[in-house]
């Protein structure tokens, strides 16, 4: 059964910096991109950035061009999100995906975790 | 304002169809896949239709999809108390770089 277990997420101040983890089970993590995106709750869903299967190759939202870094280690079947410069319009329950498909840089997400709560405020 | 038009809100009796719209251009829908995912309140989206039409495996037959040109549909047919939730559409955007979502369509069983 594939598991996404989203962590890291938590109050920030604005200007602060965090770093988001996914943990990953129950399939070949090396053989699938995988995604973060992010929900205003109550609102609707955003895209935040993709990374390749092997990591060689990232995406991300303009919102977040610059100050966002995606990461992942195959050797531990984790992926990460580093944050930096966080403001108020950052707040947002942030979910890992994952692909539907091996291989593939834009197949849906067919797989998501429970989210993690980021709140950036004073 | 979203990269991709939906309806805010559908409705329907026990029984009847619903039909969701979803409108792009030709950097999203026009040249790539459409996906459609599932939000009950409280919970994470679960991918319902990819690639224009298909469903994964555990989705029931109920629901169906289709692309045409720059817009795609999700149709439920004989709705469900069950099927109260927000649907999204999805595709990946050539301008962008990135996928763009539509804001979403709550479906609400009259």
């Amino acid at each position: 059964e594939v598991q996404l277990v989203e962590s890291g997420g938590t109050v920030v101040q604005p200007g602060g910096s965090l770093r988001l983890s996914c943990a990953a089970s129950g399939f070949k993590f090396e053989s699938y991109s995988m995604e973060w995106v992010r929900q205003v709750p109550g609102k609707t869903l955003e895209w935040v950035s993709l990374i390749s299967w092997g990591g060689l190759t990232t995406y991300y939202a303009g919102s977040v061009e610059g100050r966002f870094t995606i990461s992942r280690d195959n050797s531990r079947n984790s992926l990460y999100l580093h944050m930096r410069s966080l403001t108020s319009e950052d707040t947002a329950i942030y979910y890992c995906t994952k692909a539907a498909r091996q291989l593939s840089l834009r197949a849906a997400a067919d797989s998501w975790g429970q989210g993690t709560l980021v709140t950036v405020s004073s | 304002q979203s990269v991709l038009t939906q309806p805010p809100s559908a409705s329907g009796a026990p029984g009847q169809r619903v039909t969701i719209s979803c409108s792009g251009s030709s950097s999203n829908i026009g040249s790539n896949n459409v996906n459609w995912y599932q939000q009950v309140p409280g919970t994470a989206p679960k991918l319902l239709i990819y690639t224009n039409d298909q469903r994964p495996s555990g989705i029931p037959d109920r629901f169906s999809a289709s692309k045409s040109g720059t817009s795609a549909s999700l149709a439920i047919s004989g709705l469900q108390s069950e099927d109260e939730a927000d649907y999204y559409c999805a595709a990946w955007d050539d301008s962008l770089n990135g996928f763009v979502f539509g804001l979403g369509t709550n479906v609400a069983i009259l």
